[in-house]
């Protein structure tokens, strides 16, 4: 079974400038996730999908970030403008969404944001 | 409110050490406790979860026990390896499908 696909792997930019990630999924299922990293930090949630709508966006900053689940499958989160402050890896991953507290996530290898 | 508190790092060992990494955990209602591990440069990966009170979770020769009583999940391991040298992060899942995560454990594994 194929696992979490994410790209690029590494991207680096000038503050102000935007950028893009991409997430693909295992398929068949419902959950996404994005997560920001911080170096030496756990993950922060930033949006949470279901199929193809959120579910909890609180901690998404949405005055520079924004994502979107098109057809329930790949995602896309952007940063635009960006700032210094958002270097860090951007975690993707899903669950099958079949069970609540139970429901494993699985993780992509995440993209390293550096912002100079 | 829920949360997960996990023993600070970092952790130095000797090869074939006994490793024990804290985590305790406050939640309503009746969570899952997973561990995650995170190798250098990597993305983060399950390493074991129990789903109920007295689940014991094991892979890679690492355990954990869901202790409702002292609201744990210490991960142990017998003899750790070099190559088990990573980030640790105990986490708490919610019924909404949300995880509540500690702030993760370095453990350095010398030969």
């Amino acid at each position: 079974e194929a696992g979490v696909a994410q790209s690029p792997r590494y991207k680096i930019i000038e503050k102000r400038q935007s950028v893009a990630f991409w997430c693909n999924p295992i398929s068949g299922h419902a959950t996404l996730y994005w997560y920001q990293q911080i170096l030496g930090q756990g993950p922060k949630l930033l949006i949470q999908f279901q199929n193809n709508g959120v579910v909890d966006d609180s901690q998404l900053p949405k005055d520079r970030f924004s994502a979107e689940r098109l057809k329930g499958v790949d995602s896309t989160l952007k940063i635009q403008p960006a700032k210094l402050e958002d270097s860090a890896v951007y975690l993707c991953a899903s669950s099958s969404g079949s069970q609540a507290s139970t429901d494993t996530q699985y993780f992509g290898p995440g993209t390293r944001l550096t912002v100079l | 409110g829920d949360s997960v508190t996990q023993m600070e790092g970092p952790v130095t060992l000797s090869e074939e050490a006994f490793l024990t990494i804290n985590c305790t955990y406050t939640a309503t209602g009746y969570p899952s406790l997973f561990w995650y591990v995170q190798y250098p440069g990597e993305g983060l990966q399950l390493l074991l979860k129990a789903t109920k009170a007295d689940d014991k979770g094991s892979n890679k020769g690492f355990e954990a026990t869901y202790r409702k009583e002292t609201t744990s999940f210490h991960l142990e391991k017998g003899s750790v390896q070099v190559s088990d040298s990573a980030v640790y992060f105990c986490a708490l899942g919610l019924n909404n499908r949300k995880l509540i995560w500690g702030l993760g454990t370095s453990l350095a594994v010398n030969p």
